[in-house]
C-alpha cells in the first residue's frame, strides 16, 4: 500500500518562494501529482512529475512559477512555487494513482500561507 | 471558474436519495474522458469515491453510484447518512487544460 507524507505548514511573504515535500512509502509509484485548494474553493491541478525520469508537466496557470523535482534515493518529491501571491494561500496536496487511473492515494496536505 | 460545473449544494433527509450533477464540454467529459468522484470532509484530504465513471474502490459503500452521459456525469447517494455530509468533486481530463476538477457540491444531511 502506498502512503504519502507531506511537510508541515509554511508561512511566506509575498514575492517569496516555498518548497513542499512529499515522501512516498510502500509500493513503487510512477507519477506524483500536485493539487491545491484555496480556502473555500475547489481543487486545482498544478502538475505532475514522473518518478522514474523526472519528466514534468505543469498547469498553464502557474507555468513559469512552479518547479517539481524528485530525490529518488529519498523517495521524496518536491513542489516549489515562486513569486508567491496572496492567492497562492491554501492547502497543497500530493497524490498518485496506485490501483486505479484516478487520484486514489493522497498526502495529508500542506498549508501554505502567503501574508505580509 | 471551474471547467466542470456542479451545483453548490444539495440536501436530503437521512435515508433519502440525492444526486449531484457534473457538466462539462466536448473537450473533457464529452471527449470520452473518464469521470472520477471524490469525497472531502472539511479539513481532510479528498478520498476517491468513484473511478472510471462507474467503479467503486474497495471499501466504498454501494450506496454510492455514478453514471456518465454525453458531456455530463452524475453521482447518486442512496440511503443518505449523516456521515455523508461532505463536499463532493467530479474530476476528468481536458484536452486543453489537462486534469480538471468540478466546482464542488456540499451535501447537507437535514
Amino acid at each position: 500500500q502506498v502512503h504519502l507524507v507531506q511537510s508541515g505548514t509554511e508561512v511566506r511573504k509575498p514575492g517569496a518562494s516555498v518548497k513542499v515535500s512529499c515522501k512516498a512509502t510502500g509500493n513503487r509509484i510512477t507519477t506524483i501529482y500536485w493539487v491545491r485548494q484555496a480556502p473555500g474553493q475547489w481543487l486545482e491541478w498544478m502538475g505532475w512529475i514522473s518518478v522514474a525520469n523526472g519528466d514534468t508537466k505543469y498547469s498553464q496557470k502557474i507555468q513559469g512559477r512552479v518547479t517539481m523535482t524528485r530525490d529518488t534515493a529519498a523517495s521524496t518529491m518536491y513542489m516549489e512555487l515562486s513569486s508567491l501571491r496572496s492567492e497562492d494561500t491554501g492547502v497543497y496536496y500530493c497524490a498518485t494513482w496506485a490501483e486505479t487511473d484516478a487520484f486514489d492515494i493522497w498526502g495529508q496536505g500542506t498549508t501554505v500561507i502567503v501574508s505580509s | 471558474q471551474s471547467v466542470l460545473t456542479q451545483p453548490p449544494s444539495v440536501s436530503g433527509a437521512p435515508g433519502q436519495r440525492v444526486t449531484i450533477s457534473c457538466t462539462g464540454s466536448s473537450s473533457n467529459i464529452g471527449g470520452n474522458y473518464d469521470v472520477h468522484w471524490y469525497q472531502q470532509v472539511p479539513g481532510t484530504a479528498p478520498k476517491l469515491l468513484i473511478y472510471g465513471n462507474t467503479n467503486r474502490p474497495s471499501g466504498v459503500p454501494d450506496r454510492f453510484s455514478a453514471s456518465k452521459s454525453g458531456s455530463s456525469a452524475s453521482l447518486a447517494i442512496t440511503g443518505l447518512q449523516a456521515e455523508d455530509e461532505a463536499d463532493y468533486y467530479c474530476q476528468s481530463y481536458d484536452s486543453s487544460l489537462s486534469f480538471v476538477f468540478g466546482s464542488g457540491t456540499k451535501v447537507i444531511v437535514l
